[in-house]
């Protein structure tokens, strides 16, 4: 069936850190894959996203580039604040499985000033 | 603000007890999710709605059940309680066709006790 699996946190980064998130996924056919973010007390917020091969997703200074040869999707900023401080989700929808998200386990985020 | 509302933001129950969680999707969306967030399961895809009929099915219990109404809006019933259902209940709405991404409420956080 189809999985995705994301690096465990808790990460904990300075202000203007480099931030990564590994995120690897399993599935039929071509998914499109997805960031979504929880910050503290709130839903989850698509962050970017991308459809097919080589597609890179950017928003708010976070980029995910979708590697079909490495089945990777991995999560990327280059300077961290504070307020991005969150839970992050990688999560992918295929084709096979209708619209349903299938999430990651979600890697908590600490940006110390 | 995603658009998507759930009510009540927090509910506290019993074990036995039957509870009904609710769901207004966006204006013009016509297919509506549920997720259940749990410290052990994660986020897990429980069923999907659209347009008043049942799409599709995840890891949804048969104490569980939804329905999707006539104005689009839909409510997750939970019977007979048990300790392990305290989680937090996303819903989410997308319009019509699977290549458009889903818009999530603020959840709503059950407790059972």
């Amino acid at each position: 069936g189809n999985s995705v699996t994301q690096m465990e946190g808790p990460v904990t980064l300075s202000e203007e850190a480099f931030l990564t998130i590994n995120c690897t996924y399993t599935a039929t056919g071509y998914p499109s894959l997805f960031w979504y973010v929880q910050y503290p007390g709130e839903g989850l917020q698509l962050l970017l996203k991308a459809t097919k091969a080589d597609d890179k997703g950017s928003n708010k200074g976070f980029e995910a580039t979708y590697r079909k040869e490495t089945t990777s999707f991995h999560l990327e900023k280059g300077s961290v604040q504070v307020s991005d401080s969150a839970v992050y989700f990688c999560a992918l929808r295929a084709m096979t499985a209708g619209n349903k998200l299938t999430f990651g386990g979600g890697t908590r985020v600490l940006v110390k000033p | 603000d995603s658009g998507v509302t759930q009510t009540p933001k927090h509910l506290i129950t019993a074990t036995g007890q039957r509870v009904t969680l609710r769901c207004s999707p966006r204006s013009g969306d016509l297919s509506v999710y549920w997720y259940q967030q749990s410290l052990d399961q994660g986020l897990q895809f429980l069923i999907q709605y659209y347009n008043g009929e049942e799409r599709a099915k995840g890891n949804i219990l048969e104490r569980f059940s939804a329905q999707q109404f006539p104005d689009l809006h839909s409510e997750l019933n939970l019977s007979s309680l048990e300790l392990g259902d305290s989680a937090l209940y996303f819903c989410a709405s997308s319009p019509s066709g699977t290549i458009y991404e889903q818009y999530f409420g603020p959840g709503t956080r059950l407790t059972v006790t």
